[in-house]
C-alpha cells in the first residue's frame, strides 16, 4: 500500500527514450526531495537520482531526474539493454515520519 | 569504498523472532554522517523501507513495524541490527541494509546498499 505510485511497466526500444512516473502528495513529493532507485533482482539496488535532480559521479547523463508539485518524473535516454531492471522513486513522508518508496516500474528494452 | 553485508537465518517458525545483521566495511557505524537503514522486498512486491538507526542508538520505524521491530548499533563489530517480533508469512522478504546521509529529512535517500539476504517464515 505505497503512498507513491508508478507505471507497472514501461517499455522501448535501443536508443529510445522512456519516462517513468511518480505520483505523491504535499506530504511527500511536494514537500521533499526525491530519490530514484534501479534495483536488479538478485544484486544490490542503485541510486540512479537525489535531491530530486542530481546524479551520482558514475551516473551517465542520459539519466535524469525532475520534481514538480506532487509528481516526479524519471528519464532514461538512449536506452540499453543494460537498463532493464526494476525502478523506484522514494521520499521522506513528513506526515508518516518515514521514508516512502514507490510501487516500482518493470523497465523492458525491446 | 563502502560495502554492506547481511546476514540472517535463512529460515524462521513462526511466531518467533528473526534477528538480522549487516556488516559495514570501508566506513563505520560510529561515523555520525549516516543513518543506517533495513529495507525489505517480500516475493513479487516492490521494495518497502523499515526504518533506521542512529550510531547514538537513535531509532525511527516505518508505521508498518512499529511495536514489532527493534534496532540497534555494535560498534565494537562494526554492524547494526534489526530484530523483527511475532513474525509471520508477510514477513517473507529479502532483507536489505543501507546508508543515508544524516541530515534533514528532506533530503534522505540511500545511496550504498547490500546485496540483499532471504528470510522465509514458514513452520
Amino acid at each position: 500500500q505505497s503512498v507513491l505510485t508508478q507505471p507497472p511497466s514501461v517499455s522501448g526500444a535501443p536508443g529510445q527514450r522512456v519516462t517513468i512516473s511518480c505520483s505523491g502528495s504535499s506530504s511527500n513529493i511536494e514537500k521533499n526531495y526525491v530519490s530514484w532507485y534501479q534495483h536488479v533482482p538478485g544484486s544490490a539496488p542503485k541510486v540512479l537520482v537525489y535531491d530530486n535532480n542530481k546524479r551520482p559521479s558514475e551516473i551517465p547523463d542520459r539519466i535524469s531526474g525532475s520534481a514538480s508539485g506532487t509528481a516526479a518524473t524519471l528519464v532514461i535516454a538512449g536506452l540499453q539493454t543494460g537498463d532493464e531492471a526494476d525502478y523506484y522513486c522514494g521520499a521522506w513522508d513528513s506526515g508518516l515520519s518515514g521514508f516512502v518508496l514507490g510501487t516500482g516500474t518493470k523497465v523492458t528494452v525491446l | 569504498q563502502v560495502q554492506l553485508r547481511e546476514s540472517g537465518p535463512g529460515l524462521v517458525q513462526p511466531p518467533e523472532t528473526v534477528s538480522l545483521t549487516c556488516t559495514i566495511s570501508g566506513d563505520s557505524v560510529t561515523n555520525g554522517g549516516y543513518f543506517w537503514s533495513w529495507i525489505r522486498q517480500p516475493p513479487g512486491k516492490g521494495l518497502e523501507w523499515l526504518g533506521y538507526v542512529y550510531h547514538t542508538g537513535g531509532v525511527t520505524y516505518s508505521p508498518s513495524l512499529r511495536g514489532r521491530a527493534a534496532m540497534s548499533v555494535a560498534a565494537s563489530k562494526n554492524q547494526f541490527s534489526l530484530s523483527v517480533g511475532s513474525v509471520t508469512a508477510a514477513d517473507t522478504a529479502v532483507y536489505f541494509c543501507a546508508r543515508s546521509a544524516a541530515g534533514p529529512y528532506y533530503y534522505f535517500h540511500m545511496d550504498v546498499w547490500s546485496e540483499g539476504t532471504m528470510v522465509t517464515v514458514s513452520s
